[in-house]
Order: structure tokens, then C-alpha cells, then sequence
């Protein structure tokens, strides 16, 4: 069974302070794991994949597989970094299986 | 070009009404999926195409749940004698690629928000 957990559902943070998600997954194999993230009243969508390994709006998550974790982080989080992130997973098949999200407050 | 789009945006039913939720993918994708998310949880996998054929329903709670696409484009989600638990909203998301290839993005419509009164 795959399985994704995200333990922050709130995370308030200042604006030019660093912001980390916790992301943690279960697998027996090699995942892809993913972020992805919803702006205020707009659609979900991709914000990076750990196998192209590149920096997406500042963000930047390394996947872990000692300790089976793909946190996303931003050394200087802005106001439009406000939204809901999720962790999701896919076992190379076509399946994702997300975890339960973090919504990211970023105050002035 | 145009996204994945989903309509309605909003259905409200009374329990034991059927309703049809409708999802055009973006022209060409192979893969069309189904994801149901329930008030602060993430989408939960439903069910998955690949052109006309329905590969994987694992994911449909019971048999009031079906999904069809028979030309291979437009998908429909019908849920028969709907109950409170189905409120939810229901994501369609459409992807390039066949269930064998490499994985490849999946590209999310704006969703079904549903309400069974």
C-alpha cells in the first residue's frame, strides 16, 4: 500500500522567513513523488517532481529514502507563496496518491 | 489551448438522486482520471482511462459509482442514488501519456463541487 502524510495542516509563516512542508510517504519501491499546489480559487497543478531535481518559484524538495521524506522548502517564503500544497505520490503506475495538505498563510 | 474543463461547478442533489458529472480532458490526452476529495482531505483516486477503456475502477467506494468514456474524449461520472457521503468535490484530470509510458503530468479541471442535501 502507498500511502502520503503531511502532519502540518496550518503553517503560518512571515514573509522573508524560510518555510518548510513535511511531506512523508510509505512505499515498498522507488516512487515519484511530487508537490503539488492550489492557489486561491484556482486549479491544482504541478509545482516540481523530485526526478527533474530543479527549483520551481524558489521552492526545492529532496527526496529522502532513508527516512522515506520529500520536505519542500524556500529560504524566503513571499505573499503569493499562500496557498494549499499537497505531497503526492505515484508508484509508476498512473495512480497519485496525495497526502492530506498544508495550507501555507505568508503574513506581511 | 483550452484546459481540462468540468461542468457543473456546483450540484446540489437531495439523498437518492442521481446525478452526472461531466469532464472534457485537453484534445489528445490518452489518459483521463478521476479523483474525489472530501473537505480537507487530498483526492482520492477513483478511476482511470486510457483512450475509451476503463483500466482501473479500484477506487470507486460502491457500485452506485460509474464512469464512462466511450469515444475516448468526454468522460461522465455517474453517481446513482446519491447519498450525504458523496459530497465531495470531483477532480477530472487528463495526462499525454498511456498507463505504460513514463509518468507524465497530470493536468487537474476546476472540479465538481457536489452536495447531497
Amino acid at each position: 500500500a502507498q500511502r502520503v502524510t503531511q502532519p502540518e495542516k496550518l503553517l503560518s509563516v512571515f514573509k522573508g522567513a524560510p518555510v518548510e512542508l513535511k511531506c512523508n510517504y510509505s512505499y515498498s519501491g522507488s516512487p515519484e513523488l511530487f508537490w503539488y499546489v492550489q492557489y486561491s480559487r484556482q486549479r491544482l497543478q504541478l509545482l516540481l517532481r523530485h526526478i527533474s531535481r530543479e527549483s520551481i518559484k524558489g521552492f526545492t524538495a529532496d527526496l529522502n529514502k532513508g527516512e522515506t521524506s520529500f520536505h519542500l522548502k524556500k529560504p524566503f517564503a513571499q505573499e503569493e507563496d499562500s496557498a494549499m500544497y499537497y505531497c503526492a505520490l505515484s508508484g509508476h503506475d498512473y495512480k497519485l496518491s496525495f497526502g492530506a495538505g498544508t495550507t501555507v498563510t505568508v503574513r506581511a | 489551448g483550452a484546459g481540462v474543463s468540468q461542468s457543473p461547478r456546483y450540484k446540489v442533489a437531495k439523498r437518492g438522486q442521481d446525478v452526472a458529472l461531466r469532464c472534457d480532458p485537453i484534445s489528445g490526452h490518452v489518459s483521463l482520471f478521476w479523483y474525489q476529495q472530501a473537505l480537507g482531505q487530498g483526492p482520492e483516486f477513483l478511476t482511470y482511462f486510457q483512450n475509451e477503456a476503463q483500466l482501473d475502477k479500484s477506487g470507486l467506494p460502491s457500485d452506485r459509482f460509474f464512469a464512462e468514456r466511450p469515444e475516448g474524449s468526454v468522460s461522465t461520472l455517474k453517481i446513482q442514488r446519491t447519498q450525504q457521503e458523496d459530497s465531495a468535490v470531483y477532480l477530472c484530470a487528463s495526462s499525454s501519456s498511456g498507463a505504460s509510458e513514463y509518468y507524465n503530468e497530470q493536468f487537474f479541471g476546476p472540479g465538481t463541487r457536489l452536495t447531497v442535501l
